[in-house]
């Protein structure tokens, strides 16, 4: 299993531009997640998912949007990136919603 | 509210003891995390207890969890230079994610 994998690994977007996230699962896992990691803030969640078809808002979702039209994808999706978006995303998997596993993140620099 | 709190820093030397602390706010959580994440790397899941448990001890790790105080601690015995990281401690959130703290770094002197 290659567990949680992300597309692409690193970014550079000028202001204005849009951008998707990939998160692939093969665990079959029914949660999964998007965070963003700052530096001194931890990590913050976006948004998640409980299951194929369906997708919830979550501490900060202004901005982005997702979409979970498969089971085992997440997509993130930046519609006009701003420098506040400068961040690591990282994606992560759940099969019950109580532990999770993470992808390696993508590195993404807005100019 | 929801919010979780750690040490920003842990200096050990090799063949020590580590012990890295969290307190949290929410009583009704049901299971807590300990997350390892190496420099450039995804956050790794290394150990996680569920509310009823005081301890759980998985090979080098002994995870303590003091409800009443609402303090988590992880004890790593015998840290390695492969040790290095930084430590998440996290709970489960009323939206089913996990609210992390800020990370307590690791370092292990040889």
């Amino acid at each position: 299993n290659a567990g949680v994998t992300q597309t692409p690994k690193f970014r550079v977007l000028k202001t204005g531009q849009s951008m998707t996230l990939l998160c692939a699962q093969d665990m079959n896992h029914e949660y999964m997640y998007w965070y963003r990691q700052d530096p001194g803030m931890g990590l913050r969640l976006i948004h998640y998912s409980v299951g194929e078809g369906t997708t919830a808002k979550g501490e900060v979702p202004d901005g982005y949007n997702v979409s979970r039209l498969k089971k085992q994808n997440f997509l993130l999706g930046l519609e006009s990136a701003a420098p506040s978006q400068t961040s690591v995303y990282f994606c992560a998997s759940s099969p019950t919603g109580s532990e999770q596993y993470f992808g390696p993140g993508t590195r993404l620099t807005v100019t | 509210g929801e919010d979780v709190e750690q040490s920003l820093f842990l200096s050990v030397r090799e063949g020590d003891s580590s012990v890295i602390n969290c307190t949290y706010t929410d009583s009704s959580s049901t299971y807590l995390y300990w997350y390892k994440q190496e420099p450039g790397a995804g956050l790794q899941l290394l150990t996680y207890i569920f509310s009823n448990m005081d301890m759980k001890q998985d090979q080098r790790l002994t995870v303590l969890l003091n409800k009443k105080d609402k303090h988590l601690s992880l004890r790593i015995a015998d840290t390695q230079t492969g040790d290095s990281a930084i430590y998440f401690c996290a709970e489960r959130g009323s939206q089913g994610n996990l609210i992390f703290g800020k990370g307590t770094k690791l370092s292990v002197k040889p």
